[in-house]
C-alpha cells in the first residue's frame, strides 16, 4: 500500500469555524490531490498540487484553500465551515501525469458540520 | 469539460455469476486513460484496472476485464465468478493524457449475494 495517512480521520465541527485536514505521504510523489466525495456525486476534485508551493484549482474548489510547504504534506483548509461541507475527503498521490500512473488514495477523513 | 456517466446506481448477482458495470464519457481528446476504482465498505478506493486509449487491446486482470469501445465513447468492466469481497461500489474514470485530473463516475453500487 502507498504510504499516505489523513489526519484526522473523523471530524465534528461546527459552522463558522476553521477546519484544516492534514495528507501526508512517504512516497515522495510530486502531485497530490483533494477529493470530496458526495452521494450522487462520485469524486470531485477540490484542488491539487504539482509540487511545493505550486496548487491549482479543481471544479469544486469554492470555500476552500490549500498549502504544501513541503513535498510530503498537502493541507486542506476550510475558512469558515458550511453544513454543505459536510462529506468525506480523500486525498491522492501520483508520481507523474504523463503516464497511466494511478493515483494512490489515502483512508479518506469523514467531516461533518453541524 | 470531460464527463463520465455510470447508469446503474445499484447492481446484485450471485455469487460465481458474471456481472457487466457499465460506463461512457464524453471528450474531444484523442489520447486519454480509463480506469476502473473499486470501494469497498472500508472507504479505502482501489484500482481494479486501467486502459490506455491508444491500445486497442482490451485491459485484463485476472478475474477482471474491460470492453472498451473507443468509438462509442465506452468503458464496461465486466466481473467473472463474482466473490463475496467484490460487494463495493465501482467508479469509473477519466484522464486526459498528460493532465493531472482525474473525473469519476457516480459510481455503481455492487451487491454480490451469496
Amino acid at each position: 500500500d502507498a504510504g499516505i495517512t489523513q489526519s484526522p480521520r473523523h471530524k465534528v465541527t461546527e459552522t463558522g469555524t476553521p477546519v484544516t485536514l492534514r495528507c501526508h505521504q512517504t512516497e515522495n510523489h510530486r502531485y497530490m490531490y483533494w477529493y470530496r466525495q458526495d452521494p450522487g456525486h462520485g469524486l470531485r476534485l477540490i484542488h491539487y498540487s504539482y509540487g511545493v508551493k505550486d496548487t491549482d484549482k479543481g471544479e469544486v474548489s469554492d470555500g476552500y484553500s490549500v498549502s504544501r510547504s513541503k513535498t510530503e504534506d498537502f493541507l486542506l483548509t476550510l475558512e469558515s465551515a458550511t453544513s454543505s461541507q459536510t462529506s468525506v475527503y480523500f486525498c491522492a498521490i501520483s508520481e507523474n501525469s504523463a503516464s497511466p500512473d494511478e493515483q494512490y488514495f489515502g483512508p479518506g477523513t469523514r467531516l461533518t458540520v453541524t | 469539460a470531460q464527463t463520465v456517466t455510470q447508469s446503474q446506481p445499484e447492481m446484485s448477482v450471485q455469487e460465481a455469476e458474471t456481472v457487466t458495470l457499465s460506463c461512457t464519457y464524453d471528450t474531444s481528446e484523442n489520447n486519454y486513460y480509463l480506469f476502473w476504482y473499486k470501494q469497498p465498505p472500508s472507504r479505502q478506493m482501489i484500482l481494479v484496472i486501467r486502459q490506455e486509449a491508444y491500445k486497442q487491446q482490451n485491459a485484463t486482470e485476472n478475474r477482471f476485464s474491460v470492453n472498451f469501445q473507443k468509438a462509442a465513447k465506452s468503458f464496461s468492466l465486466k466481473i467473472s465468478d463474482s466473490q463475496l469481497g467484490d460487494t463495493a461500489m465501482y467508479f469509473c474514470a477519466f484522464r486526459d493524457f498528460g493532465n493531472e485530473k482525474l473525473t469519476f463516475g457516480t459510481g455503481t453500487r455492487l451487491t454480490i449475494i451469496p
